[in-house]
């Protein structure tokens, strides 16, 4: 009865190369989001998503790309990644009228 | 824009020790203030919340109250255990969007 699920949990990959992380979310949110986390720790965001807006975080490389299928999921993929990609990634979710987010486990990124 | 500031770490104590992870924020308005743990490898969880002014959340033995006038949110716990060893995030919401500090590590030694 996982609320927020990730796949893969790690994922290895060699620059250049373009990969997808899923997100699925049972818990009726109408909100999700992506998160990078470096590794002092610092998270950004990147995107939230409902089903009317996509908030992108304009820092964040047009290489990158949400896509959701349905309310429950969003999906990340990234184009041609490069070293600097090589992060944790959280996928997260939250009610509409809440605040309180919802976090998956993360996706451990290396681009070698 | 509006912003978290919380200490730097690691901040590392005794067991049993007491503990303050200090948070202070700029925002326009009245936000929610968060405090979320991440346990080692594992995604962020929700630790305590507060809503409004001079509300003090709590959770598993940890408190912070929402101080107005000093703008800040300071998480406290009398006594802590090993287990509590983990990153602590200190958040604001800012139109649904949260703004975070950027992560306090502590470390609780035996």
């Amino acid at each position: 009865d996982t609320a927020v699920s990730q796949t893969p949990k790690y994922l290895v990959t060699q620059m250049g190369n373009d990969k997808s992380i899923k997100c699925e979310q049972n818990l009726g949110h109408d909100t999700m989001y992506w998160y990078k986390q470096d590794s002092k720790k610092f998270l950004k965001i990147m995107f939230s998503y409902n089903n009317k807006e996509l908030i992108i975080n304009e820092t964040v490389p047009n290489r990158f790309s949400p896509k959701s299928p349905d309310k429950a999921h969003l999906n990340l993929h990234i184009n041609s990644l490069e070293l600097g990609d090589s992060a944790v990634y959280f996928c997260a979710s939250s009610r509409a009228d809440t605040d309180t987010q919802y976090f998956g486990p993360g996706t451990r990124l290396t681009v070698l | 824009g509006d912003s978290v500031t919380q200490m730097e770490g690691p901040v590392t104590l005794s067991e049993e020790a007491f503990l303050t992870i200090n948070c202070t924020y700029t925002a326009t308005g009245y936000p929610s203030l968060f405090w979320y743990v991440q346990y080692p490898g594992e995604g962020l969880q929700l630790l305590l919340k507060a809503t409004k002014a001079d509300d003090k959340g709590s959770n598993k033995g940890f408190e912070a109250t929402y101080r107005k006038e000093t703008t800040s949110f300071h998480l406290e716990k009398g006594s802590v255990q090993v287990s509590d060893s983990a990153v602590y995030f200190c958040a604001l919401d800012s139109n649904y969007q949260l703004i975070w500090g950027a992560g306090t590590k502590l470390i609780i030694k035996p």
